[in-house]
């Protein structure tokens, strides 16, 4: 049972590119969310998306950033025109439905990925 | 704004000793706290929750909470050099959205052999 996949681990850009960064949910879970951790900090909550759906994403730059996770294929983040401040790790996570019942037993519901690498020159 | 604080470390301590990692948080509503471990350039893993008042304990870990005081802390008994990475604490946003959660600055663990 394969874990959250997400590509690419390391990606370069230069200032005023596009990045796009994949997620891949584990099976049979619905629920996607993106993190991302600047460097010496902690994990910062970006979006929280279902199928077809972006449910909050209160924690996502106003501008420049996007989110999609569509019926088929993986969720994407994308960043236009990145900056040097947008280097960064990004993680991609995922929950099965019914995550209020879970938390409050204190069980994983999350699980996260690897990790991509964002790194603008 | 809710708000989980931690102190950055590093925080240094001998082979086979305890460690004691500490968080704070200021929504008296938090219902469930988790701690994850994160080594350089990996990816969080969970590795204890915590949702009543008093301790949990799983192998060489336990975590403790106390409501009234707004902390939680996790100790590391019989510390290993294999536990040296940053501890985050997390809590949800909202008590029962267990995705979105709110992490801590982590604190750094260092065991010296």
């Amino acid at each position: 049972n394969a874990g959250v996949m997400q590509n690419p681990r390391h990606l370069v850009r230069r200032r005023g590119q596009e990045a796009r960064l994949r997620c891949s949910p584990m099976k049979g879970h619905s629920h996607v969310y993106w993190y991302r951790q600047l460097p010496e900090e902690g994990l910062k909550f970006m979006v929280y998306l279902q199928k077809e759906n972006i449910i909050d994403e209160s924690g996502m730059p106003k501008e420049r950033f996007s989110a999609e996770f569509p019926k088929e294929g993986p969720s994407i983040l994308r960043i236009q025109q990145v900056v040097r401040g947008d280097s960064a790790a990004y993680f991609c996570a995922s929950s099965p439905s019914g995550q209020g019942k879970l938390i409050n037993s204190g069980a994983n519901v999350l699980t996260f990925g690897a990790g991509s690498r964002l790194t603008v020159l | 704004q809710k708000e989980v604080e931690q102190n950055s470390g590093p925080l240094s301590v001998p082979e086979g000793a305890i460690a004691s990692l500490n968080c704070t948080y200021s929504d008296r509503v938090s219902q469930s706290f988790f701690w994850y471990r994160q080594y350089s350039g990996k990816s969080p893993e969970l590795i204890m929750s915590i949702y009543s008042n008093g301790d949990k304990e799983d192998g060489r870990f336990t975590a403790q909470l106390n409501k009234a005081s707004q902390y939680v802390s996790l100790l590391i008994r019989d510390s290993q050099p294999s536990d040296s990475a940053t501890y985050l604490c997390a809590s949800p946003f909202i008590y029962n959205q267990g995705g979105k959660l709110i992490f801590g600055q982590g604190t750094e663990l260092s065991v010296k052999p």
